[in-house]
């Protein structure tokens, strides 16, 4: 299978630890996003990188969040001193081309006890 | 910013007919994508079909198909027979055509159930 691939696949932390989430995007493709959906809701877009750069960054990116990506393949999103309004699924998408078509991952399920 | 509406957080279907599911979208840019996306319970989200702003037909792929209505900012997904596996949270999104856009906006959903 070459989707997008992300692990682990749930997280049960307590509130103050630090989480770190992967992300395998799509071997060929160089475009790839962080997005957070809470339940009940769509997801909101967190950061994009296109190889190593990370391009953009939304304002729920806190300075408790990182992102990086470096060497233009995987990527690793951690939270530091995590926060119970941290529980969410965190989602990681890839594409090729400008205007390309997002692929989703399966997400990572974040419980903050 | 662009917002998504879906006005019907949920949504249900007999077996075998068909149902059509509701976007709306503000936006002030003329060229953009629309898509609908698929997030079956506990599994990834899916492409089902995208539309390219441009162009005027109506994209289809097999059994789902949209009515695009550029002026009325309007999105719909129709599902013709409607199979059991096609219950999910659907969800319409949005992203600008502009190279230096990113990312998608997402609407709140709509939960489909299909009846037996």
């Amino acid at each position: 299978d070459t989707g997008v691939s992300q692990n682990p696949r749930h997280k049960i932390t307590k509130r103050g630890q630090n989480v770190t989430f992967r992300c395998d995007p799509i071997s060929e493709h160089n475009r790839l996003y962080w997005y957070r959906q809470t339940l009940g809701q769509g997801p909101e877009f967190l950061t994009y990188f296109q190889n190593e750069a990370q391009l953009e960054k939304s304002r729920l990116l806190s300075d408790r969040f990182s992102a990086e990506r470096p060497k233009g393949s995987f990527s690793t999103l951690e939270i530091q001193r995590t926060e119970q309004g941290d529980s969410a699924m965190y989602l990681c998408a890839s594409s090729g081309k400008v205007g390309d078509t997002q692929y989703f991952g399966p997400g990572t399920r974040l419980t903050v006890l | 910013a662009q917002t998504v509406t879906q006005s019907q957080p949920e949504m249900s279907v007999q077996e075998a007919e068909t149902v059509t599911l509701s976007c709306t979208y503000d936006t002030s840019e003329s060229d953009y994508y629309l898509f609908w996306y698929k997030q079956p319970p506990s599994r990834q989200m899916i492409l089902v079909i995208r539309q390219e702003a441009y162009k005027q037909q109506n994209a289809t792929e097999n059994r789902f198909s949209v009515n695009f209505q550029k002026a009325a900012k309007s999105f719909s997904l129709k599902i013709s027979d409607s199979q059991l596996g096609d219950a999910a949270m659907y969800f319409c999104a949005y992203r600008s055509a502009w190279a230096g856009a990113n990312n998608l906006f997402f609407g709140t959903g709509t939960r489909l159930t299909v009846i037996p």
